[in-house]
Order: structure tokens, then C-alpha cells, then sequence
């Protein structure tokens, strides 16, 4: 067990559609890492924050968002679904902010797109 | 074009037998970490290196860091159907502090 709790952990839903996947991060972790894995692509990093703002951006569309609330836990929003965004999303989490530091995962949020 | 390039991409192998995969780069990394992800569940992370030529042996795991820090390796001896996975290798590049992962090898070890 990661400590880090992600759901939900299946998703069906249509295209044209808004859904909310949520984080919590492992005890005492500050950064949230989002990532999308998907057979061809391997797994791609989205966006990170730590602390509260927004530290570092990656493959990120812009019909994604995300933040990080008050208490730690994230939630990555996505809109106006489309075909290709069927992935799965993981959440990591790390104590500090660099990229070597280890990060521990969420076991996922499976997104199919109908 | 991806960073970090892992070979083979697949392999299956039968238990007891050796094997070896590669992450290889044309960048500079500052450390590289190596993890393994098991179906239905997130990647875990086994081993990072940060120096260069630098070696690490977790049980039956060897982990070695190229002399200039652009790739790595991970041998297994004596596969057991319990290393089945998928194994990722992790760069953070001396030019930023991003973690960039690789496609990884999805590994097979049959019974």
C-alpha cells in the first residue's frame, strides 16, 4: 500500500462530457504528480503542484485542470471528453518538489470514453 | 521523440533464466530511477541511482548507472513468475527537474 488513495477507480462516461478524478496524497508528502499512461504513449506527466500551487507543467491539454486544495488532496478535471483521453490517470506523491525525488502511486483511475 | 528509450519493449522468458534490459538516452541525467508496475495497480518504485558507474543490488536486481549518466541497465538472474511486470526507468535530465519516464519493458516470466 502507497499510501496514496485515487478515485474513483473506474470511470465510464461519453464524449462531450466533464469528469473529476480526486488524490490523496501519502501522509506529510507536500507534491502532487498527475500522470495519463495509455498503451502508445507509455506513461506521460500531466501537471505537478506542491503546496498548494502549481510547480511544474507537462503534457498537459488545455481542457485539463487541476488543483491542490488546502488539505493536499488534488483533483485533475477533464472537459469536452473526446475518444482519445481513454487512459489511465495515475496520482503520485513525493515529500519534496524535485523530480528525483521517489514518488509513490496511486493504484489509478481507469477513464473509458464511450 | 521520447527521452529515455527502453529495449527490448517485450519479454517473455521461462523461470530460472537471466535477462537484462536497457534504458538508454541521449541526454545528461542527474539520477534515474527504476520502477516496476504490476497490472491493475500504479508503479513502485525499486532503486534509484545517482552517480555514474554506479551499482545496486536489490535481492536478485542489479541496477547499474552508465559511467556519463545517459543509461542504465537492470539484470535479473534466476527469474521467478513473481517479476512479472512492467518495468519503467525514470530520468530527471541535468537541464530541469521534470521526472521523464520511459515506455518500459513489459516482462514475462513463465513457469
Amino acid at each position: 500500500d502507497s499510501g496514496v488513495t485515487q478515485t474513483p477507480k473506474h470511470l465510464i462516461t461519453a464524449t462531450g462530457q466533464r469528469v473529476t478524478l480526486r488524490c490523496s496524497p501519502r501522509s506529510g508528502d507536500l507534491s502532487v504528480y498527475w500522470y495519463q499512461q495509455s498503451l502508445d504513449q507509455g506513461l506521460q506527466f500531466l501537471i505537478q503542484y506542491y503546496n498548494g500551487e502549481e510547480r511544474a507543467k507537462g503534457n498537459i491539454l488545455e481542457r485539463f485542470s487541476a488543483q491542490q486544495f488546502p488539505d493536499l488532496h488534488s483533483e485533475l478535471n477533464l472537459s469536452s471528453l473526446e475518444l482519445g483521453d481513454s487512459a489511465l490517470y495515475f496520482c503520485a506523491s513525493s515529500v519534496g518538489w524535485a523530480g528525483d525525488q521517489p514518488q509513490h502511486f496511486g493504484d489509478g483511475t481507469r477513464l473509458s470514453i464511450l | 521523440t521520447q527521452l529515455l528509450e527502453q529495449s527490448p519493449q517485450f519479454l517473455s522468458i521461462q523461470e530460472g533464466e537471466n535477462l537484462t534490459v536497457y534504458c538508454n538516452s541521449s541526454s545528461v541525467f542527474s539520477s534515474l530511477q527504476w520502477y516496476r508496475q504490476e497490472p491493475g495497480e500504479g508503479p513502485v518504485l525499486l532503486v534509484t541511482v545517482v552517480t555514474g558507474g554506479e551499482v545496486k543490488k536489490l535481492k536478485r536486481l542489479t541496477f547499474q548507472f552508465g559511467d556519463a549518466r545517459k543509461d542504465s541497465s537492470l539484470h535479473i538472474t534466476a527469474a521467478q513468475p513473481g517479476d512479472t511486470g512492467l518495468y519503467l526507468c525514470a530520468g530527471r535530465p541535468s537541464s530541469n527537474y521534470k521526472l521523464t519516464f520511459g515506455k518500459g519493458t513489459l516482462l514475462t516470466v513463465n513457469p
